[in-house]
């Protein structure tokens, strides 16, 4: 299968800036995206990666790198409610379609 | 404009029993998917309906697992009989384009139905 390495947990300060890496076998390899999850909520998209670089929407970046099978996400200014779980999820095709298969997801503490 | 929704958002059976989960994607999304994610692992994909039509059912466990989407609105999801490795969160997400488009497809999610099998 291919699998998706994305750190258990992080920690950081209100206020800092954290980078969330995600690393997976690029045989197949059709997009990547992250998605924020509060506990006990649906997972909310947060970007979409297809080529390589850096895209950057407000507080939050993901970068891709197709050749190395590595991508980020990167948070700044950080705040309380930033708290969650961060997943990285590849699109790979399935089916005739295109499925994503997800990490398990990283647990990011904001602390004051 | 109203997101996905599930019901129930929890339910707790005895093994052996019978659950049917429901999942009402975004109005007009044509994909509807289903994803588990037991605890302490990844979300994993189920299937993939489009429309009415099962697209692709590759991670469905086994035979006790049925989804159905008649009229290709809502889909439900039953297990029957239902085993003590079944408890999970199971997901629905639904998002418009097409089956098999390369580009960007965002999957908006559900809250997820909470499934304690004891």
């Amino acid at each position: 299968g291919q699998n998706i390495d994305q750190p258990t947990e992080m920690t950081a300060t209100e206020g800092a800036i954290v980078q969330i890496n995600c690393t997976y076998q690029t045989s197949g390899f059709n997009g990547l995206f992250w998605y924020q999850q509060h506990a006990g909520e649906a997972p909310t998209f947060l970007s979409y990666n297809v080529l390589d670089g850096l895209e950057e929407k407000g507080r939050f970046s993901s970068f891709l790198s197709r050749s190395k099978g590595y991508s980020y996400l990167l948070l700044k200014e950080l705040q309380m409610k930033d708290s969650a779980s961060y997943l990285c999820a590849v699109r790979f095709p399935s089916g005739g379609s295109y499925i994503p298969t997800f990490g398990r997801g990283t647990s990011l503490i904001v602390h004051p | 404009e109203a997101g996905v929704t599930q019901f129930p958002s929890h339910s707790v059976i005895e093994k052996g029993q019978t659950v049917t989960l429901r999942c009402d994607p975004i109005s007009g999304h044509d994909n509807l998917y289903w994803y588990r994610r037991v605890m302490g692992k990844e979300i994993k994909f189920l299937l993939h309906f489009v429309k009415e039509s099962k697209q692709d059912e590759s991670g469905m466990p086994n035979n006790r697992f049925l989804a159905e989407r008649t009229g290709g609105t809502y889909s439900t999801l039953k297990v029957q009989p239902a085993e003590l490795e079944d408890s999970g969160v199971y997901f629905c997400a639904s998002s418009q384009g097409l089956a098999g488009s390369p580009g960007r497809v965002e999957q908006f999610f559900g809250p997820g139905t909470r499934l304690t099998v004891l």
